[in-house]
């Protein structure tokens, strides 16, 4: 079946720090993924998405890019600040199945001045 | 509106009480979902309305009821509930097809004593 896999949290790091975290899947077919963000107290945001393979999804200094061949979907930041703090969700979306989900751990990220 | 929006966002209620979580949401998405998420966790999901009809139930216990009055509405009926249960009850909604994802609410922090 389809799943999700994201590194251990929390991450660590000082403010203008290059940020990755790292995210695999499993899939029958082919997924569209995404990449949401979770801050204390709310829900999950909409973060980037890629529907197809080699498409970089990005936004507010974020980027992924779905590499097919590796089955990875890795979140990129250059510069991390404070305010970037927050649970990061990958997840993935089945073509025979889209009302289904299928969302990594977490992986909580911590940005210190 | 790009908004889904959840009432109430905390409520605190008894083992014996019923109460009732409301969910709304105007940007024409015809499928709609109630999702579980403890601390520290990616959330579960719960249900899945399509065009008003229920179309995922995982396995959630009957104390849990959810009801679609209308495609812009969804509810989510409590009675009887386990501290166990005591958890961010998330809405999502989302338009028909895999590229889409989800828009969510900012949830409701359910505390059973």
């Amino acid at each position: 079946g389809d799943s999700v896999t994201q590194m251990e949290g929390p991450v660590t790091l000082s403010e203008e720090a290059f940020l990755t975290i790292n995210c695999t899947y499993t899939a029958t077919g082919y997924p569209s993924l995404f990449w949401y963000v979770q801050y204390p107290g709310e829900g999950l945001q909409l973060l980037l998405k890629a529907t197809k393979a080699d498409d970089k999804g990005s936004n507010k200094g974020f980027e992924a890019t779905y590499r097919k061949e590796t089955t990875s979907f890795h979140l990129e930041k250059g510069s991390v600040q404070v305010s970037d703090s927050a649970v990061y969700f990958c997840a993935l979306s089945d073509l025979y199945n889209f009302n289904k989900f299928y969302f990594g751990s977490g992986t909580k990220l911590n940005v210190k001045p | 509106d790009t908004e889904v929006t959840q009432t109430p966002k905390h409520l605190v209620m008894g083992m014996t009480n019923k109460k009732s979580l409301k969910c709304e949401q105007h940007m024409g998405h015809r499928a709609m979902y109630w999702y579980k998420q403890k601390a520290k966790k990616p959330p579960e999901l719960m249900f899945v309305y399509s065009y008003e009809k229920l179309s995922i139930n995982e396995s959630v216990p009957s104390r849990f009821s959810p009801e679609c009055p209308n495609s812009s509405l969804l509810n989510l009926h409590l009675h009887a509930l386990q501290p166990e249960d005591s958890a961010l009850y998330l809405c999502a909604s989302s338009q028909e097809g895999q590229e889409y994802g989800y828009t969510f609410g900012s949830g409701t922090r359910l505390t059973v004593v």
